[in-house]
């Protein structure tokens, strides 16, 4: 059974900062991974979304990479900002479905 | 173009009533998802469509919830009656399933009160 966990659970960091999230998954047979962000009292932004074959994926200030064979995903955040303030989740996609983690929430300070 | 739609965004309701939300995906959208998700919790899958066809739906409280999707567009969450320990966060997403990109996209999500 496929288990997803995201470390650390919470994260404060000062403006203009770069960071890491962290995603590990336990069965190595996925077919992507999908990074979101949820702002509070709001639904799931999607962010990046990687295949299995590929290693990283782009976007902005963000960048998220994946390493299959140690079931792990880093996203990174360049030059944080306090608008980047929010719950950042990442989901496995097995056969059939998404399991997700239960998030980073994240705080940039001003 | 129009995202993920769903209403209402807030319902509350005493226990043992019962309670619908709706969902209209992106248009084109073959894929639907219904998500439940608790405070402090990722989301987890109650049913999923394509088009529809029910093709996942082994996390769906049989007794008290149901789905429809009519024509495989939009659709309907039903919960008869509703429990104190379903008050959550009920998200719909969707997404376009040819051509293996499998990108979901969600709607804002009804946050449910049981009283």
């Amino acid at each position: 059974k496929q288990e997803v966990t995201q470390i650390p659970a919470a994260l404060s960091v000062p403006e203009g900062e770069n960071l890491v999230l962290n995603c590990s998954f336990t069965d190595s047979a996925i077919y992507n991974l999908q990074w979101f962000r949820q702002d509070p009292g709001k639904g799931l932004t999607s962010l990046l979304l990687i295949q299995s074959s590929q290693r990283e994926q782009t976007s902005g200030r963000l960048n998220a990479s994946l390493d299959k064979s140690s079931g792990r995903s880093t996203l990174y955040i360049a030059a944080s900002q306090p608008g980047d303030s929010a719950t950042y989740l990442c989901a496995v996609k097995g056969t059939y479905k998404y399991i997700f983690g239960t998030g980073t929430r994240l705080k940039v300070l001003a | 173009e129009a995202g993920v739609v769903q209403s209402p965004r807030y319902k509350i309701i005493e226990k043992k009533q019962p309670v619908a939300f709706w969902c209209n995906p992106i248009s084109g959208h073959n894929t639907l998802y219904w998500y439940r998700q608790n405070l402090g919790q990722g989301p987890e899958l109650l049913i999923r469509y394509e088009n529809e066809e029910a093709v996942d739906d082994s996390q769906l409280p049989k007794d008290r919830f149901s789905a429809e999707r009519l024509k495989g567009v939009d659709s309907t969450l039903k919960i008869q009656p509703a429990e104190l320990g379903d008050s959550a966060v009920y998200l719909c997403a969707s997404s376009f399933t040819q051509g293996g990109s499998y990108e979901q996209y969600f709607g804002p999500g009804t946050r449910l009160t049981v009283t």
